[in-house]
C-alpha cells in the first residue's frame, strides 16, 4: 500500500496560534481524510479533503477552524487555526486508493496546546 | 450505542498466550478494517476484510457478516504486540470509516 508521510509528528503550541500540519503520499490516491483522536478516545472524522475544491466537514467542524488544502492527489494540509487547550489532540491523515480499498495512515501530529 | 462496538476495552496476557479481540457493528458494511495503533500515533492496517478469514503471521482475522461480528486473533502473543487495536468499518458506499473505542493490549514477558 502507498505510504504517507506527516509532519510535524509533534508540536506544542500556543493558545491563539495556528499549526498546519502536511501529509505527503508517495502515489496518487483518490481518497484523503483528516482525523482528530482526542486522549482516550478513537477516531473522529474532521473532513473528506476534496483535489482541487473545498473539503467536505462533518458535523461540528467548521473550514474556519480547520481549513483543508488538496491542491493535487498526492499532498493536503490541516490548519488548526487560534487554537486553545481542548484542541490536544493526535490528528491523523488517511488515504484509500478507491471506494473500499485498504486504507493507510499517517503516523500522526500530537499536538498540545498550553 | 455507538455503530462500532470492541471488546474488551483492556486487555492484559502474559507472553505465548493466545488473544481474541472482538468487534461488533449495527450498521451494513462494505468491508471492516483491523488496525494497529502504537504509542507514537501512528497507524498500521492489519486486515481488511469483507468475507471469511484472513492470515498474517501470528494474526488471523475472521468475519462474519450475517451476524455483523469480527474477531482479530493473535496467537502465540509477545511483548511487541502491546498496541491499541482498532476495528473500523467501511460504509456501504465504501467512501467512510467508522472506528470502534479500540482495543489497548498489554502482553507482559
Amino acid at each position: 500500500s502507498a505510504v504517507i508521510s506527516q509532519k510535524p509528528s509533534r508540536d506544542i503550541c500556543q493558545r491563539g496560534t495556528s499549526l498546519t500540519i502536511q501529509c505527503q503520499v508517495d502515489s496518487q490516491v483518490t481518497m484523503m481524510f483528516w482525523y482528530r483522536q482526542q486522549p482516550g478516545q478513537s477516531l473522529t472524522l474532521i473532513a473528506t479533503a476534496n483535489q482541487g475544491s473545498e473539503a467536505t466537514y462533518e458535523s461540528g467542524f467548521v473550514i474556519d477552524k480547520f481549513p483543508i488544502s488538496r491542491p493535487n492527489l498526492t499532498f493536503s494540509t490541516l490548519t488548526v487555526s487560534n487554537m486553545s487547550p481542548e484542541d490536544s489532540s493526535i490528528y491523523l491523515c488517511s488515504g484509500a486508493g478507491g471506494r473500499r480499498t485498504e486504507a493507510f495512515f499517517g503516523q500522526g501530529t500530537r499536538l498540545t496546546v498550553v | 450505542k455507538n455503530e462500532v462496538e470492541q471488546s474488551p476495552q483492556n486487555l492484559t496476557a502474559q507472553e505465548g498466550e493466545f488473544i481474541t479481540i472482538n468487534c461488533s457493528y449495527s450498521v451494513g458494511i462494505s468491508a471492516l478494517h483491523w488496525l494497529q495503533q502504537h504509542p507514537g500515533g501512528g497507524i498500521v492496517s492489519l486486515f481488511m476484510l469483507s468475507s471469511g478469514k484472513k492470515k498474517h503471521g501470528r494474526l488471523i482475522a475472521t468475519i462474519n457478516i450475517q451476524e455483523k461480528h469480527s474477531s482479530l486473533h493473535i496467537t502465540a502473543s509477545h511483548p511487541r504486540d502491546s498496541a491499541v487495536y482498532i476495528c473500523a468499518v467501511y460504509n456501504n458506499a465504501g467512501n467512510m470509516l467508522t472506528f470502534g473505542g479500540g482495543t489497548r493490549l498489554m502482553v507482559k514477558p
